[in-house]
Formats: structure tokens, C-alpha cells, sequence
């Protein structure tokens, strides 16, 4: 069965250092891979997602994610965090049950400190 | 940019009584889903609904919940007789399907209803 991992509930950084929030994956096939953002009282929203190709994926407000076959891993990374990127992020993997359910991982809090 | 709507914004009901939650998915798209979230913590799939019936339900998606599609443009959940553990955030999702298939279409949520069973 598809699944993700997060392994850290938490993560701090200081305002301007580059941050990083780490998701592995367990998939059959060619993994589909997406990282969502939820602000307090939200409902998630999309940041990007992998399909295939370049392993490194740009997408929304700044945010960039590194597709690593070998380690299983899809980091999420900023060069530069800002304390509005503060919020809980999530990394997701479609299922292969063929219904198009999305499976999310535990989500990491992202704090980021002035 | 389109979004997805749900009412209310924040429902609370006595344990035994039924509610509704409401949303309006984006106008092109063909999935719906609904997930819910406990304490701000894991987001958890419900439902997944497809050319009017469902597609997947989880184990907790139980003979209690029901979803409809009534007019082309809403998409209702029904918990038939709540449950104190029912209370959560329930999010409504929407997502188009592209050529390949769903799987690289990415998921719209909307704000979340906060239900509280008292």
C-alpha cells in the first residue's frame, strides 16, 4: 500500500536560514508525490507535487522539493524562511486503489522564529 | 482564482441529532472527496465520490455518514446520529482529472467545517 512518513511532529528555524521538512515514501510503480500547506483555521492548500523528471520541483511561494529515488525521500526546502512560511505541512501520495484517494502523512509544524 | 465553499463555517449539535455539512466544489471538476482533522493534527480520508456514487469509503465512514450530490453543484456530508468522537474539522476537496488520470490532479480544500458535539 502507498503511504508517506514524516518523521518529525515539529521543526524550528530561525528566520532567513534555509528550512527543510522531510517526507519518505513507501510506493509501488512511479510514485506521485504533492506537499500541502495548511495556515491556522484552513483548509489545505497545494504546493507542488512530482509526477516525473527533474528531481528537483519548484512550486508555490518559494518552496522547492527534492525527489530522491534511492533514499525514498521527497524533502520539502526553502533557501530562506520567512515567519509567515509558519504553518503545517503535509506530504501526500495518491493511492492505487484506483479511486483517486489522496494519503497524507502525519504533517510536520513548521515554526519559524523572528 | 475558483475555490471550494463550505457552510457553515462552525456547526455544534447535541450527541444523537443529525447535521449537514455543505460545500460547493469547484464548477469543472469531476472528484469529490471529504477528509477529516482531529485537534489540527492527521488529515484523514472519508470518502471519495465519482460520477455520483462513491468511489472508496474508510472504516470510519460508517452506516451513520452518507454523502449526496444533489443538484450538480452542492456535495453534502450526512452524519445520521452524531457521536461525540465525531467531533472534528471536516474538509471538502475537489479535484479535476486530467487525461492521464487523477492521479496528477491535486486536491482544492476548502476551509474546513468545525463540528462540536456536545
Amino acid at each position: 500500500a502507498q503511504s508517506v512518513a514524516q518523521p518529525e511532529d515539529q521543526v524550528n528555524v530561525a528566520e532567513g536560514n534555509p528550512l527543510t521538512v522531510k517526507c519518505t515514501y513507501s510506493v509501488s510503480g512511479n510514485p506521485y508525490l504533492f506537499w500541502y500547506v495548511q495556515y491556522p483555521n484552513r483548509g489545505l492548500q497545494f504546493l507542488l507535487k512530482y509526477i516525473t523528471g527533474d528531481n528537483l520541483v519548484k512550486g508555490s511561494y518559494g518552496f522547492e522539493a527534492e525527489f530522491n529515488k534511492s533514499q525514498t525521500s521527497f524533502h520539502l526546502k526553502k533557501p530562506s524562511a520567512l515567519v509567515s512560511d509558519s504553518a503545517l505541512y503535509f506530504c501526500a501520495v495518491p493511492s492505487t486503489s484506483g479511486t483517486y484517494k489522496y494519503i497524507f502523512g502525519t504533517g510536520t509544524r513548521l515554526k519559524v522564529l523572528a | 482564482e475558483p475555490e471550494v465553499t463550505q457552510t457553515p463555517s462552525h456547526q455544534v449539535t447535541q450527541m444523537g441529532q443529525e447535521v449537514i455539512l455543505r460545500c460547493v466544489p469547484i464548477s469543472n471538476h469531476l472528484y469529490f472527496y471529504w477528509y477529516r482533522q482531529i485537534l489540527g493534527q492527521k488529515v484523514e480520508f472519508l470518502v471519495s465520490f465519482y460520477n455520483n456514487e462513491i468511489s472508496e469509503k474508510s472504516e470510519i465512514f460508517d452506516d451513520q455518514f452518507s454523502v449526496e450530490r444533489p443538484d450538480g453543484s452542492n456535495f453534502t456530508l450526512k452524519i445520521r446520529s452524531t457521536k461525540l468522537e465525531d467531533s472534528a474539522m471536516y474538509f471538502c476537496a475537489s479535484s479535476e482529472a486530467l487525461v492521464a488520470g487523477g492521479y496528477n490532479s491535486p486536491l482544492h480544500f476548502g476551509n474546513g467545517t468545525r463540528l462540536t458535539v456536545t
